[in-house]
Order: structure tokens, then sequence, then C-alpha cells
């Protein structure tokens, strides 16, 4: 076990719908990051916060979005869904100061 | 920019002989090189990292990489490969602008034969 919890872990949705991903990352970790994987684009990079602060971004659509709350927990928001956004979608978490980025199990999103 | 390259889609060996993962990688810079595992249906896993030091690196499972400069590769083994290291390695290299976001390769399924 990671440390880092998403939820859902599962998702099924049509397309057009809107759908949001929950993070939590590890205890005392200030970076959060969200990756896709899909069979076509392996693994992506899609966006990175930092205590609340955008601080990259990788190939993440514009009709996604993401953002870290206070409680340093996140959530990555897709909307108008197409059914290639199918994808497992993992939040990572890193100490602010190390290099090692832990994963979560994933959230697997099938829109139909 | 930086990349990772991950030669083999699959590799096969069988249980108790050694295993090599090969990775080879392009970065300006000094390399932050990473590799997970991901088993099925599960989440990535770290098994190790070089930063700075030793050119062979222990990490998690007897599993070691060996950093190699002039070759520019991280490639990945195990001396006795187990049914249970079946799994998907992904090989990575750190973002160098400070950012610590990850580029990762393709993945190579490893297969071990009973």
């Amino acid at each position: 076990d990671s440390g880092v919890t998403q939820t859902p872990k599962h998702l099924i949705t049509a397309t057009g719908q809107r759908v949001t991903l929950r993070c939590s990352p590890r205890s005392g970790d200030l970076s959060v990051y969200w990756y896709q994987q899909s069979l076509d684009q392996g693994l992506q990079f899609l966006i990175q916060y930092y205590n609340g602060e955008e601080r990259a971004k990788g190939n993440i659509l514009e009709r996604f979005s993401a953002q870290q709350f206070p409680d340093l927990h996140s959530e990555l928001n897709l909307s108008s869904l197409e059914l290639g956004d199918s994808a497992l979608y993992f939040c990572a978490s890193s100490p602010s100061s190390g290099n090692t980025i832990y994963f979560g199990e994933g959230s697997w999103l099938t829109v139909v | 920019a930086q990349s990772v390259a991950q030669p083999e889609d699959q590799v096969n060996v069988a249980e108790g002989n050694p295993l090599t993962v090969k990775c080879t990688y392009s970065v300006s810079g000094n390399p932050y090189l990473f590799w997970y595992v991901q088993y099925p249906n599960r989440g990535l896993q770290f098994l190790l990292k070089y930063i700075t030091g030793d050119n062979l690196v222990k990490g998690s499972y007897g599993f070691e990489a060996e950093f190699n400069k002039s070759q520019t590769s991280f490639h990945l083994k195990k001396p006795s490969a187990l049914v249970s290291d079946s799994a998907l390695y992904f090989c990575a290299v750190a973002d160098q602008t400070g950012a610590n976001n990850l580029f990762f390769g393709t993945g190579t399924r490893l297969t071990v034969i009973p």
C-alpha cells in the first residue's frame, strides 16, 4: 500500500458527461500528480500541483482540469467525455524535497 | 527534452534464471532514473531509483539496476526470476526542470515461465 488513496476505483459514464476523480496523497506529501494510462498512449503525465499551486502541466486536454485543496487532496475533473477518454487515471504524490513519486491504485474510467 | 526507451515489449524468462529488462534514456544534465512495476489491475509500485552515487542500485523484491552513463542505460536485473515477478515494468526519468514529474517508457511485460 503506497498510502495514496484514489476514489472511485471504477466508473462507467456516458459520452458528454462530466466526472470527478478524487485523490488523497500520502501523509505529509505536498506534491500531487495526475497521470493517464491508456493502451494507445501509454503512461502520460497530465498535471502536477504543489501545496495548492499548479506546478507543471503535461498532456492535459482543455476539457480536463484539476485542483489541490488546502487539505492537500486533489481532484481531477473530466468533462465532455469522449470514448477515447476511457483509461486508467493515476494519482501520485511525493515529499516536498524528495524525488520518489508514489502512485495510487488508479481510477478506471470507462466512457460508453 | 528527456525521454526513455524500453526496446522490448515482452521478455520471457524461465523461473530461476537471471532476468534483464532494458532501458535507455536521453536527458540533458544528470539523470534521475526510476523503475516501477505494475501488477494486473494494480497501481505502479516503486522498485528503485538512481540519483547519484554507486552505479549499481538495489531495490525492492531482490531487483537491482545498473546505471551506465556511457551507454545511457539503466537496465533492471534480478539474479533469479520468480513466477510472481511476472508483471509490467516501467522505466522513468525525472523532469530536470525541478517540477519532479516523471516521463515513462512504454513498458516491458515480463513473463516468468515455471
